[in-house]
Parts: C-alpha cells; structure tokens; sequence
C-alpha cells in the first residue's frame, strides 16, 4: 500500500491569504485525488490532479479558488487562495494507484487550516 | 438522484457489546463499496471493501459487512466493541466505470466504559 505523507500537517492562517498544501507519495501513482473535510462533516472530493494535464474540478470547486499541481507521479499540490473562515477545513489527499482497474484509495494524514 | 446514506449520525455502545452501522446506496448499478474509519486527528483508514463475490466482508479490527443487493444496503458490524473503536465510521462508494469516491455523512461511535 502506498505510504502518503502531507506537510504541513496544520496551519492557522489570516483571512485573505493563500496556503499551498503538499502531498508525497512514497511510490508512483497514476491518480491522485483532493478532498475536503468541513468541521463535523463528510469528505468531499475537490479534483483529480491529473500528471501532465489540468486538474478535473467536482462542480462547485474552481481552478481560481484551488489550484492544483501534479508535476510528477508521487507528488502534487492544493493552494487554497483568497482564503475565508469557510475555508477551515482538514483538507486531504489520496491515491488510487492502479491505472487499469479501481483498487482502493490511500489517504494521507490530512492538513488541518483554520483561517482567522 | 445518487447517494451514499448513513441513517445514523451517532451510535453509543457499550465496550464489549456488538455494533452495527447502516449504510444504503442509491446507484443505478451496484458500485464498489467501502467503510472506512477516521480516529480522533487521524487520516482515512480502509476497514474493507467489496467488490464482487462473497457478500459477507471480512475487514481489518475484527470488522465485517454484510452486502444485500435487495436492499441496497452494506452495513458494518463488530461482534465486540473495544474501547478504541470510538471514531468516525464512512461508507463510501465507487461507480464501476470510475474512481472518484462518494462518502456517506459518516457515524460517530462512542463507546462507554
């Protein structure tokens, strides 16, 4: 099973501002996923970060608004831009590592943001 | 409209005692179906999946699910709770002919001394 690691792990951030969250895969993945987690609520997928192409954004999610970078196969990025207290969410990543037939997703530890 | 329902928000059980968390589906087809369970400041942890085959589910932590196609249904259960079984329990899907992840509202499980 594939060993995902975030970073950061939480942060508390001013309203406004803009967080890149970062997500390691210890092997190669052809799928790596975003969610968000609201405070007492289920996961919510944000986008497929797709390697060498645009990241597939679930309705109600933009490219604007988050960001994503895939630039290898065991690594991408979320940036949560422009950011208000709604934003505060754990945010995680996930991999689905077998590109011919679905398996099971890995999750990482998750990012925990509090914006002020 | 599809979705994945978890019926209960919250359980309390007794250490020792038995468990069981609905969940229900409504897809056109029968999805790939998963629970998965979040601990207090944890990451997603998979307890069991089906697929196809056998319906009944053997799972990590003594866990098991039942799936029933009549009624839509794959429910977790656990003939003997442990303390350390208090979390948040997901069930979630996957359509066949994809790999994005629909998740139930999810089950808190408290257990009592």
């Amino acid at each position: 099973s594939a060993v995902i690691s975030q970073k950061p792990s939480r942060d508390i951030c001013q309203r406004g501002t803009s967080l890149t969250i970062q997500c390691q895969v210890d092997s190669q993945v052809t799928m790596m996923f975003w969610y968000r987690q609201q405070p007492g609520q289920s996961l919510t997928l944000i986008a497929t970060a797709n390697q060498g192409s645009e990241a597939t954004y679930e309705s109600g999610f933009v490219i604007d608004k988050f960001p994503i970078s895939r630039p290898n196969l065991t690594f991408s990025t979320l940036t949560v831009s422009n950011m208000s207290p709604e934003d505060s969410s754990i945010y995680l990543c996930s991999v689905e590592d077998d590109a011919d037939s679905y398996n099971e997703q890995f999750f990482g530890p998750g990012t925990r943001l509090t914006v002020l | 409209a599809q979705s994945v329902t978890q019926p209960d928000i919250h359980i309390t059980v007794s250490e020792g005692a038995s468990l069981e968390l609905r969940c229900n589906y409504s897809y056109g087809a029968t999805p790939y179906l998963f629970w998965y369970v979040q601990s207090p400041g944890q990451g997603l942890q998979l307890l069991l999946k089906y697929f196809s085959g056998d319906t009944l589910v053997q799972g990590i932590k003594g866990f098991e699910a039942e799936f029933k196609r009549s009624q839509s249904s794959f429910n977790l259960r656990k003939p003997s709770v442990h303390w350390s079984d208090a979390a948040e329990y997901f069930c979630a899907v996957v359509l066949t002919n994809d790999y994005k992840l629909s998740f139930g509202a999810g089950t808190t499980v408290t257990v009592r001394a």
